[in-house]
Parts: C-alpha cells; structure tokens; sequence
C-alpha cells in the first residue's frame, strides 16, 4: 500500500541555523504534499503545500521542494526560531481511484536559544 | 464559522464497552476523515468519506465504524474497545476541489484512554 517515511524523527538546531526534514513517499499518482505543524496539545495546522506539477514553492522563511522522479520531497526552514519547535508532519495524497491522505510518522524539531 | 468541532475531549472508557466520537463541520466539506494519533506513529487514517453515503477504510479501520449520513456529520464509532485503542484521535474535513484534495482542516481531537 500507500506508505511515506519521514527523517529525521528528531532535529534539534541552534536558533537561527536551518533546518531539513525529507519525506519518501511511494505512490506515484501521488500528488498533493502538504506539510502540518503540531504544537504540543495542539491540533495539526498547514504551514505550507505543493502539488505535483511545481517543483518547488517558498513562504518567508519556509520551502518546499519537490523530485517528482526520486519520489521525495522536503521541507526547509531557515533563521530558525524558538516558536519553530514543534512536531512537523508531512503527507502525501492520491486521487487515483482513492481519496487517502497518508502521513509520515513525524519530526519533532528542537530549536535551542 | 466554528470550523470542525469534536466531543469529547476526553474519555475513559472499560475494556468492551462502546462509544462514537462525534464530528462536524460547517465548511459545506465533501471530505472527512479520522485519525489516531499515537506516539512515534505520526497520523493514521482510520476511515474516510467523500461524500455523504460514501466510506471507505483507512490504514487502521479493524474495530471502528463510521457512517457519513450528512454532509455536516461524521461520527466514530467503536464498537468493543480495546486497550490498544488508546489514542488521541482527530477527525478532519477538506473539500474536493479541481486539483484532488486541498488543506485539511483538524479538530481538537479526543483523548481516550481504555482501562
């Protein structure tokens, strides 16, 4: 079926410095990739997403970018700030005949001040 | 807009007893679904609906049943809980649109635990 692995399942990062998270998804008519940010007893929040056809696509502070062939995409945040600390979750989602959001099983990301 | 709402937010249930976990929104979404969230486990899909009258399995579907008999509404229901079953679980809509599916939106979530 359907999987997506995430990594690292731990960042921790010194404020200011930039941070990686890579997920591998295996569906290829996958074609929908958000990123969801987790705060501690909070619920899931969009912080950013891409589809299939871009390649890459930027907000402030944070990216994404697609290898539509490797099957990989990633999400970078740069200037790091305490208020980055949370849980990262990224997906992915087909519409081939199903309707399924899969989730990677998360990164939780320590920025140190 | 109240957005996608969830009751409980907490409950503690016996080994065998049974109970549904209500779910709504008010975004006129034609796609909900529900999650369990475990530690190190990320987001599973439980079950999931496109419409109402339609649904279809998750990733984790053994032990939960859903039904989608309006647009608004979709509720969970376990059916003899297990211990295993202890989760926070988030139910989430979205719609359709053009392009597949679009940005979820999440609940608060229940947290349940099973004695």
């Amino acid at each position: 079926g359907e999987n997506v692995e995430q990594h690292p399942s731990t960042l921790s990062v010194q404020e200011g410095d930039s941070a990686v998270i890579k997920c591998t998804y295996s569906d290829s008519a996958s074609n929908y990739f958000p990123w969801y940010k987790q705060e501690l007893g909070k619920r899931p929040q969009l912080i950013i997403d891409i589809r299939s056809n871009v390649g890459e696509k930027k907000d402030q502070r944070i990216a994404v970018t697609l290898n539509k062939t490797a099957k990989h995409f990633s999400l970078h945040i740069t200037e790091t700030q305490p208020e980055d600390s949370a849980v990262y979750f990224c997906a992915a989602t087909t519409t081939s005949g199903t309707y399924k959001y899969i989730f990677g099983t998360g990164t939780r990301l320590k920025v140190l001040a | 807009n109240a957005g996608v709402t969830q009751t409980p937010k907490f409950q503690v249930l016996k080994t065998g007893q049974s109970m549904t976990l209500q779910c709504a929104q008010d975004m006129n979404h034609e796609y909900m679904s529900w999650y369990r969230q475990d530690p190190g486990m990320g987001l599973r899909l439980i079950h999931y609906s496109v419409g109402a009258g339609i649904t279809d399995q998750g990733e984790v579907p053994n032990g939960y049943n859903v039904s989608r008999s309006t647009t608004e509404d979709f509720p969970l229901r376990l059916l003899s809980a297990a211990p295993s079953q202890t989760s926070v679980y988030f139910c989430a809509s979205n719609d359709l649109g053009t392009g597949g599916l679009n940005e979820q939106f999440f609940g608060p979530g229940t947290r349940l635990t099973v004695l």
